[in-house]
């Protein structure tokens, strides 16, 4: 099944940890993203990679570092994990060069 | 940068009735996507339509379909024969024209939840 997916899809953790959230897609696309949803539902962009490449870093603390392994694959590390932290993370992928396909979510919970 | 703004933070319609969900947005860009998606409880991002700016044809997709008033930057979302299943968080976004140094990115709207009445 063609798709892109998350893991973990939810992740309760302790304040100060260090966490990580996978993402792959097998429908062969270039270009793969982190988009954030805050508590008010708000969806934001954080990072973009083309071919393993980091093309899109907007205003992020760099407690997170995203990875690219290879094109199918982004992760997102986040360290030393704050409150305000908590959301739900999710990946996409293009395709058609225009439209998005986005995984399931990852609601991570820092308590 | 672009922004998008919809001002509708709830709305509800009753099964079978038409809704209609607005949407603005912001830009000096004169080639643009733009996209609504459907967001359910189970949180998953279900693309809805999209519209390119370079054409001027209203997109539809069965139910749906969009007013697309370029001029006023405006693009609002029409669903006709409202299903219990339709009822969600909406959320306009904008994509800036490709090869763009945006790289594709979307900007979104706050969303605006959609509940349906039987």
């Amino acid at each position: 099944d063609t798709a892109v997916s998350q893991t973990p899809k939810y992740l309760v953790t302790q304040m100060g940890n260090d966490k990580s959230i996978k993402c792959e897609q097998n429908l062969g696309h270039d270009t793969m993203y982190w988009y954030k949803q805050d508590s008010k539902k708000f969806l934001k962009i954080m990072f973009s990679y083309n071919n393993k490449e980091l093309i899109i870093n907007e205003t992020v603390p760099n407690r997170f570092s995203p990875k690219s392994p290879d094109k199918a694959h982004l992760n997102l590390h986040i360290n030393s994990l704050e409150l305000g932290d908590s959301a739900v993370y999710f990946c996409a992928s293009s395709y058609d060069s225009v439209s998005k396909k986005f995984g399931s979510g990852t609601r991570l919970t820092v308590v | 940068a672009q922004t998008v703004t919809q001002s509708q933070p709830e709305m509800s319609v009753q099964e079978a009735e038409t809704v209609t969900l607005s949407c603005t947005y912001d830009t000096s860009e004169s080639d643009y996507y733009l996209f609504w998606y459907k967001q359910p409880p189970s949180r998953q991002m279900i693309l809805v339509i999209r519209q390119e700016a370079y054409k001027q044809q209203n997109a539809t997709e069965n139910r749906f379909s969009v007013n697309f008033q370029k001029a006023a930057k405006s693009f609002s979302l029409k669903i006709s024969d409202s299903q219990l299943g339709d009822a969600a968080m909406y959320f306009c976004a904008y994509r800036s024209p490709a090869g763009g140094t945006s790289y594709g990115k979307l900007t979104f709207g706050q969303g605006t939840i959609l509940t349906v009445h039987p």
